[in-house]
């Protein structure tokens, strides 16, 4: 039983599409975000949202927006796609700590490899 | 320069070799470490998580934080080439609920 799961796995599409990524978390996490991967495996946060509350959106253009219809999904639309785009999307889902002895660690999705041509 | 950073590697390691891994940041106020694993074309997966200074072992990793030297390194003892994989240090701070990852380093043991 998948904990987070993204749709689709792969995703080809050409520059000056719109196109959405959708994330699905059975976790009962109160929060749930998306990260960029580059080809260089680097991991940048993107967006951040706390039971539907947006709470992080880092300097991202305005073409991607984060949309949470319930705190178990979370979705991202991007409009007039860019050749920079083409990246691994990855939802990510945790629960905030209580106490230092806490787990403060995320579950991720397998992420959505998206090709701008 | 980036909040943390790793040597990218990529290290190459015979089968049952111990190895170090490191990492280093540069924002004191970081108190929660952690170390993830990534598999090719899979998500991270998280392997080890601390707080503040110290050692933790769990089987054959073991993970170092020196908060002194914003220095942070993962063990691995006896590694096997299921080992190989992408590992990428990270770290939080209490009350942000973001975490900062490293850069990745690529790590290959061969049989």
């Amino acid at each position: 039983d998948t904990a987070v799961s993204q749709t689709p796995k792969y995703l080809v599409t050409q520059m000056g599409n719109d196109k959405s990524i959708k994330c699905e978390q059975n976790l009962g996490h109160d929060t749930m975000y998306w990260y960029k991967q580059d080809s260089k495996k680097f991991l940048k946060i993107m967006f951040s949202y706390n039971n539907k509350e947006l709470i992080i959106n880092e300097t991202v253009p305005n073409r991607f927006s984060p949309k949470s219809p319930d705190k178990a999904h979370l979705n991202l639309h991007i409009n007039s796609l860019e050749l920079g785009d083409s990246a691994v999307y990855f939802c990510a889902s945790s629960q905030p700590p209580t106490d230092r002895l806490t787990n403060y660690g995320y579950t991720f999705g397998s992420g959505t490899r998206l090709t701008v041509v | 320069q980036k909040e943390v950073e790793q040597d990218p590697g990529p290290l190459s390691v015979p089968e049952g070799a111990i190895v170090s891994l490191n990492c280093t940041y540069s924002n004191s106020a970081f108190q929660y470490f952690m170390w993830y694993r990534q598999y090719s074309r899979k998500g991270p997966e998280l392997l080890m998580y601390t707080y503040s200074s110290g050692n933790k072992e769990d089987g054959r990793f073991t993970a170092q934080v020196d908060k002194s030297s914003k220095y942070i390194s993962l063990f691995i003892r006896d590694s096997q080439p299921s080992d190989s994989a992408t590992y990428l240090c990270a770290k939080a701070q209490r009350g942000y609920q973001k975490v900062t990852f490293g850069t990745g380093t690529k790590l290959q043991v061969i049989p």
